[in-house]
């Protein structure tokens, strides 16, 4: 079965460290990855996405994501966190053609101190 | 151009009644989706259509229903409303080109609270 495991429900950081978020996905086929951003009554903002090639993609905001074939994860960092990085962030998997369809992970709430 | 659109942002209902949402995708765009999203089930997807059909199918009962519009617009329907279904109803629009991992653009959402 498809699905995505975001193992951090709640990460606290203070401004200016480094964030790693952590996303493992089970996907029978080639997946399609995907990070978005929520912040409070917000909709999802596309941070960025692996579709193929360079398994290191540049996302908005700053944000990078490497794809990890071998450890089915594609896990997101931010070398230095702005206090306006708060939000909650999703992962998420699709694939096949002819569809939208986009598996979610349960979200991670990232807390930034000042 | 514009983002996608979707109203009202806010909604009350009772139970047993029945709420229809809009959603206006991007220009251009003509494949939209729909995502519940819940603190305890988190997102998750409800339905796609694309050229006004009906493409894909979450696990909802059939009280939630669809439909899509000949200019791409869609509406969802839930009937007999229950206290489970207040969440927040996204919904999300891709150009529907049929390419590998398109990208879905997400509108601001739906809060339904359901007393």
């Amino acid at each position: 079965a498809q699905s995505v495991t975001q193992p951090d429900i709640h990460i606290t950081v203070s401004e200016g460290a480094s964030l790693e978020l952590r996303c493992n996905y089970s996907y029978g086929a080639t997946p399609y990855l995907f990070w978005y951003v929520q912040s409070p009554g917000q909709g999802l903002q596309l941070l960025l996405k692996y579709f193929s090639g360079d398994t290191l993609v540049q996302g908005i905001k700053g944000f990078e994501a490497e794809f990890k074939r071998s450890q089915s994860s594609f896990n997101l960092r931010k070398p230095s966190v702005h206090w306006s990085d708060a939000a909650e962030y999703f992962c998420a998997v699709g694939g096949s053609s002819n569809t939208g369809k986009l598996i979610f992970g349960q979200g991670t709430t990232l807390q930034v101190k000042p | 151009k514009a983002g996608v659109t979707q109203t009202p942002r806010y909604l009350i209902k009772t139970r047993g009644q029945q709420v229809t949402l809009s959603c206006s995708p991007i220009s251009g765009h003509r494949s939209v989706s729909w995502y519940q999203q819940t603190p305890g089930q988190g997102l998750q997807f409800l339905f796609e259509y694309f050229s006004e059909t009906q493409r894909n199918k979450g696990n909802f009962p059939g009280r939630f229903s669809g439909r899509q519009f000949s200019n791409s617009r869609s509406e969802m329907n839930v009937s007999t409303l229950e206290l489970g279904d207040s969440a927040l109803y996204l919904c999300a629009s891709s150009p529907g080109t049929g390419s590998l991992g398109e990208t879905q653009y997400f509108g601001p959402g739906t809060r339904l609270l359901v007393l």
